[in-house]
């Protein structure tokens, strides 16, 4: 497709399992970043990736939260022992360049923990 | 710590009215950028202005970035149902130590446009 997609859609888990979030980007883009929106919030950056690797991890709220990008393109956000706190949606934007100011946003993963 | 504050967080107004929001900051950002979100969906740009004092338009919406550059406003014209939805200012992050690229969001403005 020509945007950004993101899977699933919708997870529902229980509390201390471990969930992987999928982030397609636009093709072609370098740069890709991950936010979380909780409920009644603006959306809170977690991590940037440049090409493969991570150019800044210091949204990301503790060491449950893992990100990849192996060959610099797809994404994948682990995040492990859920807690009912990281209940959220959670959004994935990518830009053409680390330089370009317009980032274009995935429908986002709404991630419930029970 | 919220480092842009959106004001209002609610609006409900009639279809036809004028309305302003507003984003502002004790920072500087090197830009500012307005985002419009629906339920279910990610948030699309609006805009993006970049120097002090810059004023656009995208049809009946006008945005101005301060002189300073610390804070922002979001102007409609004449409201439509059509403009429903979360608007999100959002700003470099560049003057807090962030790598040059991430955003810092604002809680958002939802805004309601009743018939």
């Amino acid at each position: 497709g020509a945007g950004v997609s993101q899977t699933p859609s919708n997870k529902v888990t229980e509390k201390g399992k471990y969930v992987e979030l999928r982030c397609d980007p636009i093709s072609g883009h370098t740069a890709l970043y991950w936010y979380r929106q909780s409920l009644g919030q603006g959306p809170e950056f977690l991590i940037y990736f440049q090409g493969t690797g991570a150019a800044d991890d210091s949204g990301l709220p503790n060491d449950r939260f893992f990100a990849v990008r192996p060959e610099g393109s797809v994404s994948t956000l682990k995040i492990q022992r859920t807690e009912r706190g990281d209940s959220a949606v959670y959004l994935c934007a990518s830009s053409l360049t680390r330089l370009s100011a317009t980032q274009y946003f995935g429908p986002g993963t709404r991630l419930t923990v029970l | 710590t919220q480092l842009l504050e959106q004001s209002p967080q609610f609006l409900s107004i009639q279809e036809g009215e004028n309305l302003t929001v507003y984003c502002n900051s004790s920072s500087v950002f090197s830009s500012l950028q307005w985002y419009r979100q629906e339920p279910g969906e990610g948030p699309v740009l609006l805009v993006t202005v970049v120097t002090g004092g810059e004023v656009k338009k995208l049809k009946r919406l006008t945005f101005q970035f301060g002189d300073a550059r610390k804070d922002s406003s979001l102007h409609i014209t004449a409201a439509q149902t059509g403009d429903t939805g979360l608007y999100l200012c959002a700003g470099s992050s560049l003057n807090y130590g962030g790598s040059q690229g991430n955003l810092i969001f604002g809680k958002g403005t939802k805004l309601s446009v009743k018939p």
